[in-house]
């Protein structure tokens, strides 16, 4: 079966400072990799998305970026952290399918705050 | 521009009766349609999905529902438990994103209160 790991639970860190999440799945192959963030009273919104190695479209301008050094592994990144980047961060998988949509796959998330 | 909108933050039902959460979607593209449930402090696990060729799907206590004239879908949660209290997310996906992408919008979730 597949499972999504990705840690650490929780972070607090200083303003300026770096940041590196990770997420890797197991028992798959080729999945799509997404980063999502939910801030405070928000919904779920889409940072990054990747579709295989080294291939990264970002979905919003922000502070942040992403990699995809390997094919089950996908690093959320920041050189200096803004208080704004306070959040819950979430990665998520999904299978590829010629045809049709289907659901994506949640890993346990990641409670960033920025002090 | 919010692309998937849950209008009511908040639901509370009593346990035993009908929990009926709603999502209204802007882009006529989306044609595949999901309901997340989460809770504090975890990620969402997905309860049920519905392609736009439907206009129902049955899972058990969850069934949704799809009117793609209205561009409307809900999800109902028959009969309701207290552990089913959580919050509800819709999310929606389109074929033009990319048969590989499947890029998932999401509300931004209604918090469901099952009193017992």
């Amino acid at each position: 079966s597949q499972t999504i790991h990705q840690w650490p639970a929780t972070l607090v860190q200083p303003v300026g400072s770096p940041l590196s999440l990770e997420c890797t799945v197991e028992g798959t192959s080729n999945p799509n990799l997404y980063w999502y963030r939910q801030a405070a009273g928000r919904g779920l919104q889409l940072l990054f998305y990747s579709v295989g190695i080294g291939q990264i479209s970002s979905e919003v301008p922000q502070n942040l970026s992403a990699s995809r050094p390997q094919d089950r592994q996908f690093i959320l990144s920041s050189k200096k952290l803004l208080l704004s980047d306070s959040g819950f961060y979430l990665c998520a998988w999904s299978q590829k399918r010629s045809q049709g949509n289907t659901e994506a796959f949640f890993g346990q998330g990641t409670r960033l705050t920025v002090v | 521009d919010q692309q998937v909108k849950q209008n009511s933050p908040s639901l509370s039902v009593q346990e035993g009766r009908i929990s009926i959460l709603n999502c209204d979607y802007t882009n006529s593209m989306f044609d595949y349609f999901l309901w997340y449930k989460k809770y504090p402090a975890e990620g969402p696990t997905f309860l049920i999905s519905i392609s736009s060729i439907k206009d129902k799907n049955e899972d058990g206590r969850f069934t949704v529902f799809l009117n793609k004239s209205a561009k409307h879908l809900s999800l109902h949660i028959v009969p309701s438990q207290p552990g089913d209290s959580a919050v509800y997310f819709c999310a929606a996906s389109a074929k033009n994103y990319g048969g590989a992408t499947n890029k998932l919008i999401f509300g931004t979730g209604t918090l469901l209160a099952v009193q017992p």
